[in-house]
């Protein structure tokens, strides 16, 4: 079956930090990958996603991502983080085929000190 | 927008009790599903239905039932709670391409006494 890991469960910055929120999926085959967060008390709402073409793809608020298919890895980054960024961080992986839905990871929460 | 409602922010439920929580989008959208979050575990994925009166099971099936006998309304059944049904129930739902974004709703939080 597919999973997909991330890394860090909790991750403390201040502001200006850089972060950068590692992901890895077990699938052989093609993917589409997402980036989806979710801020205090709100609906999960999509950062940035991958599905072909450059494997650098930037997303709201100054994230991007990057696809390293040889690594099996779609890890989030950005350059300064602000308070605001505070929320946590879900990545998600549909494999390209029919029958299929978004797999989940389990979260990384992000806490940015001011 | 697309909109996906929940009918109910929170809910308590009795161990033993038949619960059904409904969920519909205005968008036309082909796919729909249901997860639940529970902390340190993420998203994990009920059921998933790509049309009407279809069902796929997701990871974690165990307890519960589906039902999408309209395109736009997908409901959850917990056939009889029990306590570790406990949690935050997020519906979803998305256009039939694969490479589109799920547009979810804004949770039920379930509590089984």
């Amino acid at each position: 079956a597919q999973s997909v890991s991330q890394h860090n469960h909790h991750v403390i910055l201040s502001e200006a930090a850089s972060l950068e929120l590692g992901c890895n999926y077990s699938y052989g085959g093609t993917v589409n990958l997402f980036w989806y967060v979710q801020y205090p008390g709100q609906h999960l709402q999509l950062l940035l996603k991958y599905f072909s073409g450059d494997p650098l793809v930037k997303g709201i608020k100054g994230f991007e991502a990057e696809f390293i298919k040889s690594k099996f890895s779609f890890n989030l980054r950005k350059p300064s983080v602000q308070w605001s960024d505070t929320a946590e961080y879900f990545c998600a992986v549909k494999p390209n085929q029919a029958g299929t839905a978004l797999i989940f990871g389990k979260g990384t929460t992000l806490s940015v000190s001011s | 927008d697309v909109k996906v409602t929940q009918s109910s922010r929170y809910l308590v439920k009795r161990t033993g009790e038949k619960v059904f929580l409904e969920c519909v989008q205005d968008m036309d959208h082909e796919n729909m599903f249901w997860y639940r979050q529970d902390p340190g575990l993420g998203l994990r994925l009920i059921y998933f239905s790509y049309d009407v009166k279809m069902k796929e099971k997701g990871d974690i099936p165990e307890g519960y039932s589906v039902s999408r006998e309209k395109k736009e309304r997908f409901s959850l059944i917990l056939e009889s709670a029990s306590t570790n049904q406990t949690s935050m129930y997020l519906c979803a739902s998305r256009p039939g391409q694969a490479n589109e974004k799920l547009f979810f709703g804004s949770g039920t939080q379930l509590s089984v006494l």
